[in-house]
């Protein structure tokens, strides 16, 4: 069965500074993992997706995630946070030919100027 | 572009009502799903579609049915509506389980 742990109900970082939101992952095959983003009182839109390519993947906004098998992570980063970074974000996994998307129970980030 | 439409935006409903949550989809898409959100739980799932005629259970389908009589609409409906239903739902279409999920806006459902 798969599972997505994020680590870190809230995160606070200020202005500049770098975003480091973390995820993990259980899977008993190969994952596609996700990255999501929900602004206040609207609907999660994608940020960025890892579908077994490259182990790093660049989303928008400046974000990026890296995925270790190793570690079974898919930590979300963001050299320099801005003011407009402040929202909810979610990690979530899907296994190839199950149709099921599991999330994370999502990560606040605050940004502080 | 449309993507997935949800109404209504926000409901209060008494406890024992009944009453349905519309989404719409112009994606094309086959899978669609609907999730609750609550504080410090996530998205969890609450049913699912493959396709027209095809639907199954999520995490949490208790109180909750589903149709998909075609592919463009799925259909949430509350039998009889009780204060732990109070939540955000939310609907998600994706061309099939391993791609982008594409969410509506949400409706707030308040039952009291």
């Amino acid at each position: 069965a798969q599972s997505v742990t994020q680590l870190g109900s809230h995160v606070s970082v200020s202005e500049g500074a770098l975003v480091l939101l973390r995820c993990n992952y259980s899977s008993s095959v190969p994952p596609y993992l996700f990255w999501y983003v929900q602004y206040p009182n609207q609907g999660l839109q994608l940020l960025l997706k890892y579908t077994s390519a490259a182990t790093l993947v660049k989303g928008i906004n400046g974000f990026e995630a890296e995925f270790k098998k190793s570690e079974t992570s898919f930590h979300l980063t963001k050299p320099s946070a801005h003011m407009s970074d402040a929202a909810e974000y979610f990690c979530a996994v899907s296994e190839k030919g199950y149709q099921k998307v599991t999330f994370g129970t999502g990560t606040k980030l605050q940004v502080i100027p | 572009n449309a993507g997935v439409t949800q109404t209504p935006k926000f409901q209060v409903l008494k406890t024992g009502q009944s009453m349905t949550l519309q989404c719409a989809q112009d994606m094309n898409h086959e899978y669609m799903s609907w999730y609750r959100q609550d504080p410090g739980m996530g998205l969890r799932l609450i049913h699912y579609s493959v396709g027209a005629g095809i639907t199954d259970q999520g995490e949490v389908p208790n109180g909750y049915n589903v149709s998909r009589s075609t592919t463009e609409d799925f259909p949430l409906r509350l039998l009889s509506a009780a204060p732990s239903q109070t939540s955000v739902y939310f609907c998600a279409s994706t061309r099939d389980g391993n791609t982008e999920a594409f969410f509506g806006q949400g409706t707030r459902l308040t039952v009291v």
